[in-house]
């Protein structure tokens, strides 16, 4: 069926350091999402964001829709930044959002 | 403010009963969407609806049943059917078609016990 991966699984950073997410999904898609989970469980959108590159604040993110994979750069990351990160997209149509399975970050002091 | 609520945050029930979980939105958005989540693990679709008295199921929709009387509210419904139902609920909506941005609510935390 139609997958989202997200890599890595978990990532540990000490504040201050930069940090690449990756999502890579197995066919063509006309939206992609990326969310941060915070550890209230609240999600919160982050970028809305089918091609090409956005920018807010510290992060930004890049989708290559012909190569079917989203990157999300956290650039100086804070202790606030810790959470999970999930992207999620629809594929073809008008179908609903599939969700990878998330990205877990800590950043320590 | 313009938003999604959920309510309660926090949900203790029996097994067996079935319990009722609100979403309502002043977005004015015409899809809304029911997921679960399970500890580590991301979200699954339960069920959506793009427009007032039509939806449709989901990937898990056993077990959960859902109504969409206004543009504003889409209720979930967990039933005595639903063999796991201890896990937390997001709702979230868009303007109309899937392919545009979702937001979410807080959530619901289910526990049954």
């Amino acid at each position: 069926g139609i997958q989202v991966e997200q890599s890595p699984p978990d990532l540990i950073l000490q504040e201050g350091a930069n940090s690449t997410l990756r999502c890579n999904f197995s066919d063509s898609v006309n939206n992609l999402q990326w969310f941060h989970q915070n550890p209230w469980g609240q999600l919160i959108n982050l970028f809305y964001i089918p091609s090409g590159t956005k920018q807010n604040g510290r992060l930004s993110a890049t989708t290559v829709a012909t190569e079917r994979y989203s990157l999300l750069y956290i650039s100086s990351s804070q202790t606030t930044d810790s959470g999970v990160y999930f992207c999620a997209a629809p594929f073809s149509g008008n179908t609903p959002l599939v969700f990878g399975k998330g990205t877990r970050l800590s950043v320590i002091a | 403010d313009g938003g999604i609520t959920q309510s309660p945050k926090y949900l203790f029930r029996k097994e067996g009963q079935n319990v009722t979980l609100s979403c309502e939105q002043n977005l004015n958005h015409d899809a809304m969407y029911w997921y679960r989540q399970d500890p580590g693990q991301g979200l699954r679709l339960i069920y959506y609806s793009q427009i007032v008295n039509d939806f449709q199921k989901g990937d898990i929709a056993e077990g959960y049943s859902v109504s969409r009387e206004k543009k504003e509210s889409f209720p979930l419904t967990v039933t005595s059917a639903q063999k796991n139902p201890t896990a937390f609920y997001l709702c979230a909506s868009s303007v109309k078609g899937t392919y545009n941005e979702q937001f979410f609510g807080p959530g619901t935390r289910l526990t049954v016990l």
